[in-house]
């Protein structure tokens, strides 16, 4: 079964601490994205990658850091955590193209105290 | 105004009731997208659609791509289906690989 595999599902940290969310995923996919989900807000881009060590801003990329070193892994990064990242985060994949559809892994709800 | 709307944003519906959610968007598409989001779950794509209508097991989705439109259709309703439905589009402005979403609907199916 195909999937995408965030690395934890429930995380608590302090703030200031640097942060890594790790997402892996099987399907030899090109594409892979950031998401993160607050009520009231719905699902916003943080960061998206379309290739090994390419990455492109998405909507609210100010805070995070990525790293895709190799394709099947997609890292974010809290450079320096704060309470307002507080948050669901999620990773998906793609593959190339508009008719693909996306696979979404099962989110990480991150505290940061 | 959000470029994908959803309504209703919440809807409450008792077992073996017939639903309906609604998604319009204002922008040119390449695909729309049903989601599910179980309680504290991860996101599960329902359907990916261009044109007509899918169908899988219970859920149809249909599209209108001249009116912008797309609904998501439950026949039988149970409670198992409470969750957060969400559209997304695949907007085709400036050749993005990237979704738009809308904020979600939460069901509830009582039994």
């Amino acid at each position: 079964d195909v999937k995408v595999t965030q690395s934890s599902r429930y995380l608590v940290k302090r703030t200031g601490e640097k942060v890594f969310l790790e997402c892996v995923q099987d399907m030899d996919h090109e594409n892979m994205f950031w998401y993160r989900q607050d009520p009231g807000l719905g699902l916003r881009l943080i960061y998206f990658s379309y290739d090994v060590k390419m990455k492109e801003k998405g909507d609210i990329p100010e805070g995070y850091s990525v790293s895709r070193e190799k394709k099947e892994r997609f890292s974010l990064i809290l450079e320096s955590a704060s309470t307002n990242q507080t948050s669901m985060y999620l990773c998906a994949s793609a593959r190339g193209g508009p008719s693909y559809g996306y696979t979404f892994g099962s989110g990480t709800r991150l505290t940061v105290v | 105004k959000n470029e994908v709307e959803q309504s209703p944003q919440n809807l409450t519906a008792q077992e073996g009731e017939f639903i309906t959610i609604n998604c319009s968007y204002s922008v040119g598409i390449s695909a729309l997208h049903w989601l599910q989001q179980h309680p504290g779950g991860g996101i599960v794509s329902l359907f990916m659609l261009s044109s007509g209508k899918k169908k899988h097991g219970r859920l149809i989705a249909t599209i209108n791509i001249q009116e912008k439109h797309s609904s998501l259709h439950i026949t039988a309703s149970h409670p198992r289906d409470s969750a957060v439905y969400i559209c997304a589009v695949r907007d085709t402005q400036g050749g993005s690989e990237k979704l738009v979403f809308g904020k979600g609907m939460k069901l509830t199916v009582n039994p």
